[in-house]
């Protein structure tokens, strides 16, 4: 079956950079492509990305762009999200998601499997 | 930028119809997606492409669409149904992802 297995929890402080893996089983790793996603305490999901599984090809959103980077290791068929310069309100539980392409796309944009979530907090 | 509206909270009876709505002015060139997530526990699909429905998914979720606005549907709900309700989307260009506010579902 599909799984997709993230690290462990982290503690960062303010400034400091933080990488997460995602471990998929269960499936061929390069026929789909990672989202990562965010949920804050009291907020609501927050797309980070994807990265596409096959030649590493990376989307971010405006507001990450800089400050996050995903990458694959097609060896071990996990994929990162590194974010740096955190602060505080980076503090969020931390989903990888994968993304099931139809017909000729590369993506549908949209999570049929996620991560158990890592939880990253941002605290001096 | 573009948003997507779902109104904060929905609270029903067992058994009752719950309706939750999520409104945004791509949705009518882009698919919708719902996703349920309990607390502590990682979101999962409900409903893709506006009204499909994975297998495993009890019959008692739908989705509709009209114009701007999406519908899920939860007929005959039960007390395992009390969850945060996410829509989510694409914008007009399909080069990004958006979601929903959330939605708790409380079930009286």
């Amino acid at each position: 079956q599909v799984q997709l297995v993230q690290s462990g929890a982290e503690l960062k402080k303010p400034g400091a950079s933080v990488k997460v893996s995602c471990k998929a089983s269960g499936y061929t790793f390069t026929n789909y492509p990672i989202h990562w996603v965010r949920l804050a305490p009291g907020q609501g999901l927050e797309w980070l990305g994807i990265i596409y599984s096959d030649d590493a090809t990376t989307t971010y959103p405006q507001k990450f762009q800089g400050r996050v980077s995903m990458t694959r290791d097609t060896s071990t068929s996990t994929v990162y999200m590194e974010l740096s310069s955190l602060r505080s309100e980076d503090t969020a539980v931390y989903y990888c998601a994968r993304d099931p392409p139809f017909g000729y796309s590369r993506s549908s944009y949209y999570f049929d499997h996620w991560g158990q979530g890592t939880r990253v907090t941002v605290s001096s | 930028s573009y948003e997507l509206t779902q109104p904060p909270s929905v609270s029903v009876s067992p058994g009752q119809t719950a309706r939750i709505t999520c409104s945004g002015d791509a949705l009518p060139k882009q698919l919708a997606y719902w996703y349920q997530q309990r607390p502590g526990q990682a979101p999962v699909l409900v409903i893709y492409k506006d009204n499909e429905r994975p297998s495993g998914i009890p019959d008692r979720f739908s989705g509709s669409s009209s114009g701007t606005t999406v519908t899920l549907t939860i007929s005959g709900v039960q007390a395992e149904d009390e969850a945060d309700y996410f829509c989510q989307s694409s914008d007009a260009y399909g080069s990004y992802v958006i979601f929903g506010g959330g939605t708790k579902l409380t079930v009286l």
